[in-house]
């Protein structure tokens, strides 16, 4: 099936810093998708990507989708305390449904004020 | 926005028993939830489609006897386990889909998920 390798797997940076991370896929994806999870909660989805080459801004969050339809990154900048949290990219497994999420294993990112 | 919640947020229980979740959205019809599984430090894991009134579709190495799915109304999905073993403690996260917003990545809600502690 499809899997994406996300990485680093875990950053500890101190406020103000930027943040990169990235996620690739062995095969294509129609749509990227970047969440956020903070600790015992339900992800939280902060950018959606739909075609390739595709550069979103969301606050200070930048995704995009790679050209190859084959990788994404997300950056942050200017980190803050409360960007802690798990992020993970995901696509539609099998390309057919929304629902049906395949998942990055995620990057756990640490601030420190 | 809508909102999906999940009941218990986190529960114990011996090993052997069964425990059941309740994941409900509560401004929206969901015809379709979805079951995920995660264990630390680690992705969500894609257990089963739930929909209304029908049977789940169990992904590949899920067992069906042991993970019960029922998804009686528009509004609320089970998960149970049953006789549940201390490899069963998970955070149980769904989510439910809003046919409204259908076709989109935004058509999709997630709960805050239920830690599962089998001892």
């Amino acid at each position: 099936g499809q899997q994406l390798n996300q990485s680093p797997q875990s950053m500890f940076i101190q406020e103000g810093e930027d943040v990169s991370m990235n996620c690739t896929s062995s095969s294509i994806f129609n749509t990227w998708l970047w969440y956020k999870q903070d600790p015992g909660e339900g992800p939280v989805l902060l950018i959606a990507l739909y075609k390739a080459g595709e550069l979103t801004s969301n606050g200070r969050l930048t995704a995009q989708f790679g050209i190859t339809r084959k990788d994404s990154f997300l950056n942050i900048s200017a980190s803050i305390p409360s960007d802690v949290g798990i992020y993970f990219c995901a696509g539609p497994a099998g390309g057919t449904s929304y629902g049906k999420l395949t998942f990055g294993q995620g990057t756990i990112l640490t601030v420190h004020p | 926005g809508a909102v999906v919640s999940q009941h218990p947020s986190w529960v114990i229980c011996k090993s052997g028993t069964s425990v059941k979740i309740e994941c409900r959205s509560l401004d929206f019809q969901a015809t379709t939830m979805f079951w995920y599984r995660q264990f630390p430090k680690q992705s969500l894991m894609l257990m089963a489609t739930s929909n209304e009134g029908s049977k789940a579709t169990y992904e590949q190495g899920v067992e069906k006897d042991k993970f019960l799915i029922n998804h009686a109304s528009l509004t609320l999905s089970t998960l149970t386990v049953t006789s549940a073993h201390p490899e069963d403690s998970s955070f149980y996260i769904c989510s439910a889909r809003d046919p409204l917003l259908a076709g989109g990545p935004r058509e999709q809600y997630f709960g805050p998920g239920t830690r599962l502690t089998v001892t």
